[in-house]
């Protein structure tokens, strides 16, 4: 099973809101990732958790609040969100580098975002 | 500058015909991957190359890993309708663990 799965599909939020996006991964991989992608632009990382410890931060705003609860469970808290953070959000999963030889990501479907 | 140099940006092409898209650096890679994706989806995972001068194929896609595995390649063959999309190469550096560099991105059309 190579299945990453992320709700909701699509989300329509004003910037006055809070909204969470969730992700789920159930490959053992101790390491996941949020990432944000514009149309034809590929995709732009914004976390990295290990082992459920945040390790990279791409210098994103706090608007975006990222969390992993457990080794199978990712979650991105969205508040005071702005027009142009509308984009599709991208949740990977891989096996973390530190524990093997060579890493490959899983991506989940997305969460196509739009911000009134 | 990106740390992956992908080329072309835009392809449209006849179905039928031949293709190649490059993914180059000048830093080496610990592994490399190369996906397919379709608008508003995900991206899905065709290959992981590891070894330098590693051949893989897929069908009518044959991907490969430089020797010193700064680069790669995704080629494939006679072309259809089905392969198109956007192709994007991923590689996690040697010396930054979990942390994946992407190119910029090979858009695909193929005529029929």
């Amino acid at each position: 099973d190579t299945e990453v799965t992320q709700t909701p599909k699509h989300l329509v939020m004003g910037m006055t809101n809070k909204k969470s996006l969730k992700c789920e991964q159930h490959m053992g991989h101790r390491a996941m990732y949020w990432y944000k992608q514009k149309a034809k632009k590929p995709p732009e990382l914004m976390f990295v958790y290990s082992y459920e410890k945040l390790s990279i931060n791409e210098s994103v705003p706090s608007r975006f609040s990222p969390e992993c609860p457990n080794s199978s469970l990712l979650n991105l808290h969205l508040h005071a969100l702005q027009p142009e953070d509308s984009a599709l959000y991208l949740c990977a999963s891989s096996q973390d580098r530190t524990s093997g030889y060579y890493n490959e990501q899983f991506f989940g479907p997305g969460t196509r975002l739009t911000v009134l | 500058t990106q740390l992956l140099e992908q080329s072309p940006q835009f392809l449209s092409i006849q179905e039928g015909e031949n293709l190649t898209v490059y993914c180059n650096s000048s830093s080496v890679f610990s592994s490399l991957q190369w996906y397919r994706q379709e608008p508003g989806e995900g991206p899905v995972l065709l290959v992981t190359v590891v070894t330098g001068g590693e051949v893989k194929k897929l069908k009518r896609l044959t991907f490969q890993f430089g020797d010193a595995r700064k680069d790669s390649s995704l080629h494939i063959t006679a072309a259809q309708p089905g392969d198109t999309g956007l192709y994007l190469c991923a590689g996690e550096c040697l010396d930054n663990f979990n942390k994946f560099y992407f190119g910029s991105g090979t858009k695909l059309n193929v005529k029929p």
